[in-house]
């Protein structure tokens, strides 16, 4: 069976300092990693994604996050948030087991002046 | 490019009533997927297909019904409308599977009363 768990469900950071956002994740195998973000009443746009590549994957507007196998963990970072930032983001977790995605419960990310 | 299309964007139902939330994709994706969001609980998957003709349950499966004819199209039906069922629907699609980048529709809210 496959997991994930967002540590935090809401994240407040000041515009221009750096976002970390925590996500761990059990698997039973080589896992495929994905963050999605959701601004509010739209539907998820994928922010990156790890499917057995480089650890340290780059993904859309300044956003990165890493793979660490020992410490099963997959955290979002950016080094600057800017406003439009401000949104939920979507930890997700999928492997050839299930045949499906496992969502996150989510981090609400508010970014103030 | 369309993506993918989800009608209708919102609907209030009355306890007991039936009906169908639409979804249709035109980038030719093999796997499609319908979810519920509910606040703190992130998306649950409720069926997927993972092509014409083959459906199969997610996690909360129970007074919703798929099928697939087509491709193109993935409708879910609710049977008989409960207020537990009050939530947002997102229709998703991708390629080959949810190891695979997954494009999501707009969402349906939906209120049973």
């Amino acid at each position: 069976a496959q997991s994930v768990t967002q540590l935090d469900s809401h994240v407040s950071v000041s515009e221009g300092t750096p976002v970390l956002l925590r996500c761990n994740y059990s698997s039973s195998y080589s896992p495929s990693l994905f963050w999605y973000v959701q601004h509010p009443n739209k539907g998820l746009q994928l922010l990156l994604k790890y499917t057995s590549a480089a650890t340290l994957v780059k993904g859309i507007n300044g956003f990165e996050a890493e793979f660490k196998k020992s410490e099963t963990s997959f955290h979002l970072t950016k080094p600057s948030a800017h406003m439009s930032d401000a949104a939920e983001y979507f930890c997700v977790v999928s492997d050839l087991e299930g045949n499906k995605l496992t969502f996150g419960t989510g981090t609400q990310l508010k970014v103030e002046l | 490019n369309a993506g993918v299309t989800q009608t209708p964007k919102f609907q209030v139902l009355k306890t007991g009533q039936s009906m169908t939330l639409q979804c249709a994709q035109d980038m030719n994706h093999e796997y499609m997927s319908w979810y519920r969001q509910d606040p703190g609980m992130g998306l649950r998957l409720i069926h997927y297909s993972v092509g014409a003709g083959i459906t199969d349950q997610g996690e909360v499966p129970n007074g919703y019904n798929v099928s697939r004819s087509t491709t193109e199209d993935f409708p879910l039906r609710l049977l008989s409308a409960a207020p537990s069922q009050t939530s947002v629907y997102f229709c998703a699609s991708s390629y080959s599977g949810p190891h695979t980048e997954a494009f999501f529709g707009q969402g349906t809210r939906l209120t049973v009363v």
